[in-house]
């Protein structure tokens, strides 16, 4: 089946860490995205990419990193920088940058800094 | 900036009440509008979706339309079942300076009881 595949679901982080969450797509969509959720609040933009090889920052890239070196992985780091990561990951795409294109969604991946 | 206002939660009703979530924009130029749902420790589901004025989203016995004179897009089920449980987000998408930004509401939490 298509559709979005996001790893580890669950992930421990040690102060200082950088750690990548994983994010492949078999859905030949161009364009993908990564989204941040905290509780009671909704979904902040963090990176996203409409082609291989070019991605642009989102509302809140401070302290993240992302790479698209394939069409169906869009991988994101969390590096030492981002003061507060503990946080929900959503990766998502959509066939490309178009306003009524449908973004569709991961299950996310929680991250935890212990 | 782009925005989205949603009702607060949580809402509680009884199975077979009538459900309306409301949800006001802000946006520049011509939005898609969404409603997405999602399940605990999950990721979000599109629900349905309107891409220009007076459409009418349908899924699942929820329905929305598209009111640019009032700028909302107000979710609604005539009869609500415990499994509707989640929390609903209302979302805009806009394509500004080559990118495609979803902007979300905060969400709200649905609790449906027997």
């Amino acid at each position: 089946d298509g559709g979005i595949t996001q790893s580890p679901k669950y992930l421990f982080r040690k102060e200082g860490q950088n750690v990548t969450l994983s994010c492949e797509q078999n859905l030949n969509h161009d364009a993908m995205y990564w989204y941040r959720q905290d509780p009671g609040q909704g979904l902040r933009l963090i990176y996203y990419s409409q082609i291989v090889n070019d991605f642009q920052k989102g509302d809140i890239a401070e302290g993240y990193s992302v790479s698209r070196e394939k069409k169906e992985s869009f991988p994101l780091t969390v590096t030492s920088a981002q003061k507060n990561p503990t946080a929900f990951y959503l990766c998502a795409s959509s066939i490309r940058i178009s306003s009524g294109n449908t973004i569709y969604f991961g299950e996310g991946s929680w991250l935890t800094v212990v | 900036g782009d925005s989205v206002t949603q009702m607060e939660g949580p809402v509680t009703l009884s199975e077979e009440a009538f459900l309306t979530i409301n949800c006001t924009y802000t946006a520049t130029g011509y939005p898609s509008l969404f409603w997405y749902v999602q399940y605990p420790g999950e990721g979000l589901q599109l629900l349905l979706k309107a891409t220009k004025a007076d459409d009418k989203g349908s899924n699942k016995g929820f329905e929305a339309t598209y009111r640019k004179e009032t700028t909302s897009f107000h979710l609604e089920k005539g009869s609500v079942q415990v499994s509707d449980s989640a929390v609903y987000f209302c979302a805009l998408t806009t394509v500004t300076g080559g990118g495609n930004k979803l902007t979300f509401g905060t969400g709200t939490q649905l609790k449906v009881e027997l």
